[in-house]
């Protein structure tokens, strides 16, 4: 089975542009979940999405936003972007709806903010 | 901040060594599970332990639970170089219908050939 995937691996934008990365999670995950990592901050969750509904929402604010399509894929997008955003974005997949199982993470997309 | 605590922030042993982690955290958990990740690419999971669990082995390496506590630890047995990386332990917390999961502040180490 291939692994989660993330496209694209590297992004370079301006402050005050917006960035849609996309995630693909294994075959036959129905959850996504997505969480920023910072030197500063470390692992944060942002959102998770299970059969196209957002199960939950970590603190982050309204600049950052995501949608699930019908086959489990999983966009996020960051409009306004602020230098503080640059960071790696990683996205997990997992099978069931409880979380006793693990999650299978993509080799995130490295966010550069200039 | 939810975020758990690891230490020590950065460990370095010799081949061979054993290599031990610990993780607190602040909230009652579903289970705590460990990744390892190497040098900012994607996390690898490594162990799953649920919150009525005490121990629990994968290979070389032992997780131990104690809830009354509110810690794990990690132990890498004879280590090796390809070991190097960091290591961070990820809880589930308890009342949750969903997979958030809540890291650590993360272990790096470094394993010398």
């Amino acid at each position: 089975k291939a692994g989660v995937t993330q496209t694209p691996r590297y992004l370079i934008k301006t402050r005050g542009q917006q960035v849609t990365l996309s995630c693909s999670p294994i075959s036959g995950h129905r959850s996504v979940s997505w969480y920023q990592q910072t030197p500063g901050q470390g692992l944060q969750f942002l959102f998770e999405y299970f059969s196209e509904t957002q199960r939950n929402k970590g603190n982050f604010p309204g600049r950052f936003s995501g949608r699930q399509f019908s086959n489990s894929r999983s966009e996020m997008n960051v409009s306004t972007l602020e230098l503080g955003d640059s960071a790696l974005y990683l996205c997990a997949s997992s099978t069931r709806e409880s979380s006793y199982n693990e999650q299978f993470f993509g080799p995130g997309t490295r966010l550069t903010v200039l | 901040s939810q975020q758990g605590e690891e230490d020590p922030q950065a460990l370095s042993i010799q081949e061979g060594e054993n290599a031990t982690m610990n993780c607190s955290y602040k909230t009652s958990i579903n289970n705590l599970q460990w990744y390892r990740q190497n040098s900012g690419r994607g996390l690898v999971h490594l162990i799953l332990i649920r919150s009525n669990e005490r121990e629990k082995h994968s290979g070389r390496l032992r997780v131990t639970l104690d809830t009354s506590k509110k810690s794990s630890s990690l132990l890498i047995t004879a280590s090796r170089a390809a070991d190097t990386a960091s290591y961070f332990c990820a809880t589930d917390p308890a009342g949750g219908a969903t997979n958030k999961l809540i890291f650590g502040t993360g272990t790096l180490l470094a394993v010398q050939p």
